[in-house]
């Protein structure tokens, strides 16, 4: 079956222009996740959906870091006025959710959208 | 100190070696621990998986977990240049939840 999608794979854009990325989760998955990989950084976590509850923002870096989910599924990373730093691979993952108990439900990640601002 | 150290190498070993590959961790709430493999210009992609400490194995990959010492391990073994990737460990409190990285190590297997 199909995959985590990204679009657009990559983005090249100008400092202090609005960009938007991208996020079709695999079917049926409730849980959606947004990380950025930057060079010598690893994998950072930065906003997470669950279902219909209140989205964990707790990673996100500013406040120019918005993110949306509509209808449970296609979700949008909207970074605003970006800057130099914000250059990085943005990822997308989505699991299935349920109860843990030592179970853990795999978090499947999109190849990811590569953002350099200029 | 970040919460979860790992060596960003690189590492470069022949075909056939045992690869040894480890991390440290601070945040003692952590109970799942998991390795992913990414390969360039690749989304990550879950290797295995532990809950609390032990071993797991799986074919010629071993994760090892010990909490009292906070410091996990992936084994390779009979490498292949095939393996040749970058390895991050992930933990978390629930099996659900964000992960916390590592920054990954660079993997070559030499043929």
């Amino acid at each position: 079956g199909a995959g985590v999608s990204q679009s657009p794979s990559n983005k090249v854009t100008e400092k202090g222009k609005d960009v938007e990325l991208r996020c079709d989760p695999i079917s049926g998955h409730t849980a959606l996740y947004w990380y950025r990989q930057s060079l010598g950084q690893g994998l950072e976590f930065l906003i997470y959906f669950q279902g219909n509850s209140a989205p964990d923002k707790s990673g996100l870096p500013s406040d120019r870091f918005s993110a949306e989910r509509t209808g449970g599924s296609v979700s949008t990373l909207t970074i605003q006025r970006t800057q130099q730093e914000d250059s990085a691979v943005y990822l997308c993952a989505s699991s299935s959710h349920g109860t843990s108990g030592g179970a853990v439900y795999e978090q499947y990640f999109g190849p990811g959208t590569r953002l350099t601002v200029t | 100190q970040k919460e979860v150290e790992q060596d960003p190498g690189p590492l470069s070993v022949p075909e056939g070696a045992i690869v040894s590959l480890n991390c440290t961790y601070s945040n003692s709430a952590f109970q799942y621990f998991m390795w992913y493999r990414q390969y360039s210009r690749k989304g990550p992609e879950l290797l295995m998986y532990t809950y609390s400490s032990g071993n797991k194995e799986d074919g010629r990959f071993t994760a090892q977990v010990d909490k009292s010492s906070k410091y996990i391990s992936l084994f390779i073994r009979d490498s292949q240049p095939s393996d040749s990737a970058t390895y991050l460990c992930a933990m978390s409190d629930s099996g659900n939840t964000p992960l916390v990285f590592g920054k990954g190590t660079r993997l070559s297997v030499i043929a």
